[in-house]
């Protein structure tokens, strides 16, 4: 069974331009997760999708957003994008039911010029 | 709310001695617990999880960790530590529910000194 897979695995971007970060979940998972990891601040909760509807998402601007396409792959973009935005940024998804286990992808580096 | 707190940044320990890595959780709820690692420039992989079964839980590659309610702690623990274990170990809670957020400890970066 495929794992959760994410694209690219490196993005270069410049202050100012948007970056779009991809992600497919374990098949028969429809729940995708989003989480940054930032040097010094640990692993922040960014966004929740399930059955293509954003579920929560943590405290991050309005400029953080994304969206779940009918095959439950999901995609985050970030516009306008800081210096600050430079970090690791991972995804997971999680099957239908109550107490199941989040599964995470190998993850997106993005760095801003 | 809830909170988890690694109470150490960094451990080393030499190869074939015990591993601990200490963790305490603050919760509303009966939580969900977790423990992954995170090997340098790797995503994250599960180590093991209590969902309120047994309160001794065991994971992959030798890992255990015990659920504690009356010292709200899910500390984690191995045996006999190997060279392959050098990495960053996350305490995971999660509400009862598991289906909202999951909230990160700090960290705790294993040392193995052979």
């Amino acid at each position: 069974e495929a794992g959760v897979t994410q694209s690219p695995t490196h993005l270069i971007k410049t202050r100012g331009q948007q970056a779009t970060l991809r992600c497919s979940p374990i098949s028969g998972h429809t729940s995708v997760y989003w989480y940054q990891q930032a040097l010094g601040l640990g692993l922040q909760f960014l966004l929740w999708y399930d059955e293509g509807e954003e579920r929560n998402r943590g405290n991050f601007p309005p400029r953080f957003s994304g969206r779940q396409f009918p095959n439950y792959s999901s995609e985050l973009n970030v516009n306008a994008l800081e210096l600050e935005d430079s970090a690791l940024y991972l995804c997971a998804s999680r099957k239908p039911g109550a107490t199941d286990t989040q599964y995470f992808g190998p993850g997106t580096r993005l760095t801003v010029l | 709310a809830q909170s988890v707190t690694q109470l150490d940044s960094h451990v080393s320990v030499s190869e074939g001695t015990p591993v601990l890595l200490r963790c305490n959780y603050s919760s509303s709820y009966s939580p969900s617990l977790f423990w992954y690692v995170q090997h340098p420039n790797k995503g994250l992989q599960l180590l093991l999880k209590y969902t309120s079964a047994a309160t001794l839980v065991k994971g992959i590659n030798g890992f255990e960790a015990e659920f504690k309610k009356s010292e709200t702690s899910f500390h984690l623990t191995k045996p006999s530590a190997h060279m392959s274990d050098a990495a960053e170990y996350f305490c995971v809670v999660s509400d009862f529910f598991g289906n909202e957020k999951l909230t990160f400890g700090t960290g705790t970066r294993l040392t193995i000194i052979p």
